[in-house]
């Protein structure tokens, strides 16, 4: 069974610092990866995803991923936290032979402090 | 993006007693699913169904049953609900060969006391 990895339970930054959150899979075979965000009080929201094609995906308000296929792999960064990016981030990955299912990991909660 | 919503968003109950958490969506999606989430831990996935008349058991064992009579419509129930069976239910739907990607709502926040 496919399972998903995100290394930082808890990541405290203070605004303008960068921010890298770590995400590793473990199935082996051709993927869709997604990072979705949840603000305190609010639901589930999809930030960005990749399908295929350029490994360096763009999401919304500047987050962007990097899919390492070698290392299974699919980090979250962002040059530039700001207060507002406060909030619980979740790494899926949905295998390519699975018509219905996101594997989530645990999230990752991230504070950045004024 | 889609709209899809949850009522309620809180409840807080006493054991024993039968609950239907009501989640709909307007945007005609084929796919909806439900999934349980504790505090720190991942989303478990426990029913998800591929269109009306349609409904299937996820990964996580769950004592809840959910129907699907109409596209947009998804609730879940539980007969007699538990101090076990506290958590956040988590509804989400999807539209056939979109790779996967679900929208959510904003969850039930279930407490049995």
């Amino acid at each position: 069974a496919q399972s998903v990895s995100q290394h930082n339970h808890h990541v405290i930054l203070s605004e303008a610092a960068s921010l890298e959150l770590g995400c590793n899979y473990s199935y082996g075979g051709t993927v869709n990866l997604f990072w979705y965000v949840q603000y305190p009080g609010q639901h589930l929201q999809l930030l960005l995803k990749y399908f295929s094609g350029d490994p360096l995906v763009k999401g919304i308000k500047g987050f962007e991923a990097e899919f390492i296929k070698s290392k299974f792999s699919f980090n979250l960064r962002k040059p530039s936290v700001q207060w507002s990016d406060t909030a619980e981030y979740f790494c899926a990955v949905n295998s390519g032979g699975s018509n219905y299912k996101l594997t989530f990991g645990k999230g990752t909660l991230l504070t950045v402090n004024p | 993006e889609a709209d899809i919503y949850q009522t309620p968003r809180y409840l807080v109950i006493g054991t024993g007693k039968k609950i239907t958490l009501e989640c709909s969506q307007t945007m005609g999606h084929d796919k909806m699913y439900w999934y349980q989430q504790d505090p720190g831990m991942e989303l478990h996935l426990i029913h998800y169904s591929y269109g009306v008349n349609s409904t299937e058991k996820g990964d996580l064992s769950s004592e809840s049953t959910v129907s699907r009579i109409r596209t947009e419509h998804f609730p879940l129930t539980l007969e007699s609900a538990r101090p076990s069976h506290t958590s956040q239910y988590l509804c989400a739907s999807g539209q056939r060969g979109t790779k996967n990607i679900q929208y959510f709502g904003a969850g039930t926040r279930l407490s049995v006391l």
